[in-house]
């Protein structure tokens, strides 16, 4: 089944602990970004990547970190999180940044709390 | 500056009426436009897209949407609700001619009342 895969699904931690939200895509494509949800605000794109090797901030970069060393994975990192980044966090994928017409596929999300 | 906008944060329809989420956007060239659907705990599921061609656009779930190129609008549209609609819907649009960084609307809160 074609898919994207978050992990974890929930986490609550505590302000300046490291964290990782992984990321994998299973339909080969070029194209991953990384979105964070508020009420209010709807979806903001945090980081995105074209290809391998390849990435680019979005709208609301600080404070994360990402990495595109293999194409069916794109981590989202916080080196030192605080309590502003509780969100609602959504990976997504499409076939290729060129083909920008093509939809993209979400993962299911991850809800992140920072004490 | 590519901009999409959901003038109404939530919509309330009966069970059987017809629906309209509106959705307007500006770009500075010719835009490809999206509709996505959330439902409860689950990521943003594609509904229907606007490249080129017909103005009006079918999509999943009986769903359509109108492009109104001097309106600058695109409306998803549902000619019967069902309880079984009610989610949170985006629009989202990427400008032709900018890199692909595609822009999401707020979202507008559907609920259908049975």
């Amino acid at each position: 089944e074609a898919q994207v895969t978050q992990n974890p699904r929930y986490l609550i931690t505590v302000t300046g602990k490291k964290l990782t939200v992984t990321c994998s895509q299973n339909m080969n494509h070029e194209y991953m970004s990384w979105y964070r949800q508020d009420p209010g605000l709807g979806l903001r794109q945090i980081y995105y990547s074209m290809n391998v090797e390849v990435t680019d901030k979005g709208d609301v970069p600080e404070g994360y970190k990402v990495s595109r060393k293999e194409k069916r994975n794109f981590p989202l990192i916080l080196e030192s999180p605080s309590p502003n980044q509780t969100s609602l966090y959504f990976c997504a994928s499409s076939i290729s940044g060129q083909y920008s017409n093509q939809p993209q596929h979400f993962g299911d999300g991850t809800r992140l709390s920072i004490l | 500056a590519q901009s999409v906008a959901q003038p109404e944060d939530q919509v309330n329809v009966a069970e059987g009426n017809p629906l309209t989420v509106k959705c307007t956007y500006s770009v500075s060239g010719n835009p490809y436009l999206f509709w996505y659907v959330q439902y409860p705990n689950r990521g943003l599921q594609f509904l229907l897209k606007y490249i080129t061609g017909d103005n009006l656009v079918k999509g999943s779930y009986g769903f359509e949407a109108e492009f109104n190129k001097s309106q600058t609008s695109f409306h998803l549209k549902k000619p019967s609700a069902l309880v079984s609609d009610s989610a949170l819907y985006f629009c989202a649009v990427r400008d032709v001619f900018r890199d692909d960084k595609i822009i999401f609307g707020k979202g507008t809160r559907l609920h259908i009342l049975p």
